[in-house]
């Protein structure tokens, strides 16, 4: 399909336990998003790539956030030690643009993550 | 933190009817979206202002921006049951770098038939 993919849909993870969230966005796209979104609310930023430079950090909630992009397309946001605030949908979004959001952003269906 | 905020949360209305949302922003912006969810599904671009427009239309969606009262409103009209979904707005305001779009909570609209 051309948009946005997201894996696994849902996850259920044990307090402790590390997860990956895969991401892959429209091809040739040089900007991608992670945004967290708990019940209920809007998505929250995580954080930004523009090809494989993570250009703003700034939304991860703790050390235990990691994402990475290594090759410019594919993305993996992963979370240590999860623990149950964690629990939200993890939201992956690519964009053609580079730089400030002035085209629109194309969401993948997210991962449910529920940590037990 | 969340720069949007949308008006009101909740907007139950009958198939037919006009649905109107509104959103209120903190800082000055380059530009505002209106994005559509549906329960349990990613988020879908709907349409996208500039700070120097002041009204735009996309088929049933006509959205209109006050910067001077940094304020936006999304109007569907006609509505249709399929239309049921939560609304959000974003402005591409606020993160350190400037890449983020900032969402509000959402209007979450029920249309019935």
């Amino acid at each position: 399909g051309a948009g946005v993919s997201q894996s696994p849909r849902y996850k259920v993870a044990k307090r402790g336990q590390d997860v990956a969230l895969r991401c892959d966005p429209i091809s040739g796209h040089v900007s991608l998003f992670w945004y967290q979104q708990a019940l209920g609310q809007g998505p929250e930023f995580l954080t930004y790539f523009q090809n494989e430079a993570q250009l703003d950090k700034s939304g991860l909630p703790s050390d235990r956030f990691f994402a990475e992009r290594p090759e410019g397309s594919v993305s993996t946001l992963k979370i240590q030690r999860t623990q149950q605030e964690d629990s939200a949908v993890y939201l992956c979004a690519s964009s053609f643009s580079r730089g400030n959001m002035n085209t629109e952003a194309f969401f993948g269906q997210g991962t449910r993550l529920t940590v037990v | 933190s969340q720069q949007g905020e949308e008006d009101p949360q909740a907007l139950s209305i009958q198939e037919g009817e006009n649905a109107t949302m509104n959103c209120s922003y903190k800082t000055s912006i380059n530009n505002l979206q209106w994005y559509r969810q549906n329960s349990g599904r990613g988020l879908v671009h709907l349409i996208l202002i500039r700070s120097n427009e002041r009204e735009k239309h996309s088929g049933r969606l006509r959205v209109t921006l006050d910067t001077s009262k940094k304020s936006s409103s999304l109007l569907i009209t006609a509505s249709r049951a399929a239309d049921t979904a939560s609304y959000f707005c974003a402005t591409d305001a606020h993160s350190n770098s400037g890449y983020a779009l900032n969402f509000g909570k959402g209007t979450s609209l029920l249309v019935t038939p």
